[in-house]
């Protein structure tokens, strides 16, 4: 069964650096999401992108995040100067259709120092 | 704005009991709705969605849940709990064309 694959699954960095989160999305989705689950809270959405550029993103989603589709496979989310409050889970989903069935990987945990 | 409300943070019940878990949406039309469920240390699995038609929707691993547009509620239940379905369940909902959001997930303890 075709799955969402994220890599790495736990991160640890220090405060300031950079980080890069990737997700293989599922191959014949077009609509790629990031959500963030920080410990003990809900699952809170980051943004969406379709067709090379982003199509909603959320009020956390600020200047430090950017995602990119560098290739035909991989979908990543950077973090360009961590902060100790980006310290969460973080998952990538993918759909065929807009508010269809969301598939998630299974998360990559950010730890931030 | 949209929201989802799970009233209960925390269940516990006995191998082999019903299990209901509640979920209540704020929104003006139907949303699409779902169910999700993660086990410790796992990613986020789709048990159940309704988009149309019949209230009553069966998903995976024998859980059902119905949807009551008179309470805006979409709960899920299942009639006979396994020590296994032990995990967080997380309603969401998404108004067509719009983001998925989350409930704040139950926490689901079963005790034999």
């Amino acid at each position: 069964e075709p799955e969402v694959t994220q890599t790495p699954s736990h991160q640890v960095t220090q405060m300031g650096q950079e980080v890069i989160l990737r997700c293989v999305p599922i191959s014949n989705h077009l609509y790629f999401y990031w959500y963030r689950q920080i410990l003990g809270q809900k699952v809170e959405f980051l943004v969406s992108f379709y067709n090379n550029e982003i199509s909603e993103k959320s009020e956390i989603f600020d200047d430090q995040f950017s995602v990119e589709r560098p290739d035909g496979s991989n979908f990543t989310l950077k973090i360009r100067s961590t902060k100790l409050e980006d310290s969460a889970m973080y998952f990538c989903a993918s759909s065929e259709v807009p508010t269809g069935e969301l598939f998630f990987g299974e998360g990559s945990r950010l730890t931030v120092l | 704005a949209q929201s989802v409300t799970q009233p209960d943070i925390h269940i516990t019940v006995s191998e082999g009991a019903s299990l209901e878990l509640r979920c209540n949406y704020s929104y003006g039309a139907t949303p699409y709705l779902f169910w999700y469920v993660q086990s410790p240390g796992q990613g986020l699995q789709l048990l159940l969605k309704y988009f149309s038609g019949d209230t009553l929707v069966q998903g995976i691993k024998g859980f059902e849940a119905e949807f009551k547009r008179s309470q805006s509620s979409f709960n899920l239940r299942k009639p006979s709990v396994h020590w296994s379905d032990a995990a967080e369940y997380f309603c969401a909902v998404a108004p067509p064309g719009n983001k998925l959001v989350f409930g704040a997930g139950t926490i689901l303890r079963v005790k034999s």
